[in-house]
Order: structure tokens, then sequence, then C-alpha cells
């Protein structure tokens, strides 16, 4: 079975930092570029950052940029958001998403609250 | 940044009718569009892809049409099933951005 499971959600402070995993299985991880997708009730859906199958091409929101890394582990067939300098308006659903056919494998998401 | 306007926001329709939204975008993704459904509690699924491409899994009922910047995505037969929010997404170019949501509800 296809499947994508996200962790490392949590509850954190304005200005710090929270590391979010994802662990693919049932299919081959190095055939493709991996997403990471935020859903907040306000702005709706966000495409947040996206890797290539080897690492080495990533997209990121403007918002984001240089306080969100998006890695990559084809070993442990695993996808990474390390998030810095958080902001209230991180706080969303995050989504670890496998970018086949447009976006065609989501996992559960793992909630990201951020307040003081 | 290209923006992704569905409409409407919410339809109101009843099981057996044939409903149609509609995605505009601000600038053409040529047919780089794909359509979501969100059930509550649940992670979005892929529906349609490329415009037209109906997804895996996707009921046949589902169809979809469109090019450059207008899209419609139609359900025929409704089924108690498909009461959902619905999304377009286009993904011709970064950042890719999402329609704001079509709630469909009985």
């Amino acid at each position: 079975e296809v499947q994508l499971v996200e962790s490392g959600g949590g509850l954190v402070q304005p200005g710090g930092s929270l590391r979010l995993s994802c662990a693919a299985s049932g299919f081959t991880f190095t055939t493709y570029w991996m997403s990471w997708v935020r859903q907040t009730p306000g702005k709706g859906l966000e495409l947040v950052a996206n890797i290539d199958q080897f690492g080495s091409e990533k997209h990121y929101l403007d918002s984001v940029k240089g306080r969100f890394t998006i890695s990559r582990d084809n070993a442990k067939t695993s996808l990474y958001l390390q998030m810095s300098s958080l902001r209230d308006e991180d706080t969303a659903l995050y989504y670890c998403v496998r970018r086949g056919e447009a976006f065609d494998i989501w996992g559960q998401g793992t909630m990201v609250i951020v307040s003081s | 940044d290209i923006q992704m306007t569905q409409s409407p926001s919410t339809l109101s329709a009843s099981v057996g009718d044939r409903v149609t939204i509609t995605c505009r975008a601000s600038q053409s993704i040529i047919e780089w569009l794909a359509w979501y459904q969100q059930k509550s509690g649940r992670a979005p699924t892929l529906l349609i892809s490329k415009a037209s491409i109906l997804g895996s899994g996707a009921p046949s009922r589902f169809s979809a049409s469109g090019s450059v910047t207008e899209f419609t995505l139609t359900i025929s037969n409704l089924q108690p099933d498909d009461f959902a929010t619905y999304y377009c997404q286009q993904y011709y170019t970064y950042p890719y951005t999402f329609g704001q949501g079509t709630t469909l509800e009985i």
C-alpha cells in the first residue's frame, strides 16, 4: 500500500524550531519529487516546499524562504522539513505529498501550532 | 504568482444532480491543472490531473475540461459520498497555487 506518514508536529513558541518527518512506503521513493503542503482556514492550501528526486532542486514559498529547509534521505525513504524562526502565521496542518501526476498521494498531516 | 479563482464558493445540490464548478487562472497555465476532493477531517485526494485526466480510483461520474485559463469540473449523478470541498490547483509554474475551494453541500 502506498503510504505517507508524517510526524514531528506540535506546539512551539514564536521564534522556535521544529522538524517534520515523513516516512514513505509502498512505492519507489527515488522516482518522485516530494512536497510539503500546508492548510489553514484562512489561507487554504499552500505549497510550502518541493524537492526533486535527488535532493538537488528545491523550491520554497516566498514567506518561508530562509527559514524552512526541505530535505530527503532516499536510503530511508523519508522526507523532512526543518522549520526555524517560526511565526504565528506558520500555524497549520502540514501534509507530506508525492508529486506524481499532480499531487497524487497525501499523508494524513501533522499539526504545527506556533503560540506563546 | 498565478491566482486561481473558483466559483461558486458554495454549491447546494441533491443526490442525482449534475453540478459544475469553475476555476479561472489569472494567466495561462495551458493544461497544468488538477482537481482535488477533500472530505471533512481528511487529506485532499487527487481527482483530475492535466485538466481532464481522471485519477486512478476516481469514479467515472467525475469529468473535467478546459485549457489556458478556464477550467471546469463536472460531477454527474451526485452521490452522498460526493458532498465535500473541491480545490483546483495549477502546477504550471512556481509557486504552485490552489483555488480557495468550493464546498458542495446537500
